[in-house]
């Protein structure tokens, strides 16, 4: 079965620097999506990628979807303690309408001031 | 328009009781997805589900648990005769109905503890 690698697993970063989090499948990606949970909420949808190559941002935080579509890196720029959270990474195992997304374990940010 | 919605946010039940979560997909999404979140575990899939129908149960526990999503109302995850182990944060997400991959919207999750 397909699994989702998040590395590293917390981080910690003095506000105002770039972090990188990285999340690697065992199998071909058919959609890639990254999530934001807060502690004792819900996820907040960030962004999808589906093809290789494709970049995407949004505010300060940028993904990638390698050309392997095996990889994908979110990268925070200037962070700030609002971006304190979990990220999280999903990916669908099939590429078809209706299929369950599976998770990696998350990475733990925090954003020190 | 409104998110994804679950009640109650909170759920407090002592063993062997029954719990029934409720999930109101987003305005226009007909395909609702149950996940849970165990401490110190990623997310995991539960079950698929669209208008009155099952699709995927895959990912449900074969006794006690069980899901619906009724033509009216909400979709309902039910869980009979609980255990601790059943202690966690149950989310729904929703997707619109459109072929491919579709971004699937989570709700606040309802965090079940079972005492």
């Amino acid at each position: 079965s397909q699994e989702l690698e998040q590395s590293p697993q917390s981080l910690i970063v003095q506000e105002g620097k770039n972090l990188t989090i990285n999340c690697t499948s065992s199998k071909t990606l058919y959609g890639l999506y990254w999530y934001k949970q807060k502690y004792g909420e819900g996820l907040i949808f960030l962004m999808m990628l589906q093809k290789g190559g494709e970049e995407k941002s949004h505010e300060k935080i940028t993904a990638k979807l390698d050309e392997k579509k095996q990889q994908s890196s979110l990268h925070i720029t200037a962070s700030q303690p609002s971006h304190a959270g979990i990220y999280l990474c999903g990916a669908f195992t099939h590429n078809q309408a209706g299929t369950a997304l599976i998770f990696g374990k998350g990475t733990t940010l925090s954003v020190s001031s | 328009n409104a998110g994804v919605m679950q009640n109650p946010r909170h759920l407090v039940r002592r063993r062997g009781q029954e719990a029934r979560l409720r999930c109101s997909p987003m305005k226009g999404h007909s395909h609702v997805y149950w996940y849970r979140q165990l401490p110190e575990e990623g997310l995991k899939f539960m079950v698929y589900l669209q208008k009155e129908n099952i699709i995927d149960e895959s990912g449900m526990p074969k006794e006690r648990f069980s899901a619906e999503f009724p033509k009216e109302g909400p979709s309902i995850l039910r869980i009979q005769q609980v255990v601790r182990g059943d202690s966690a944060a149950y989310f729904c997400a929703s997707s619109p109905p459109e072929q491919g991959g579709e971004t699937q919207y989570f709700g606040p999750g309802t965090r079940l503890l079972v005492l």
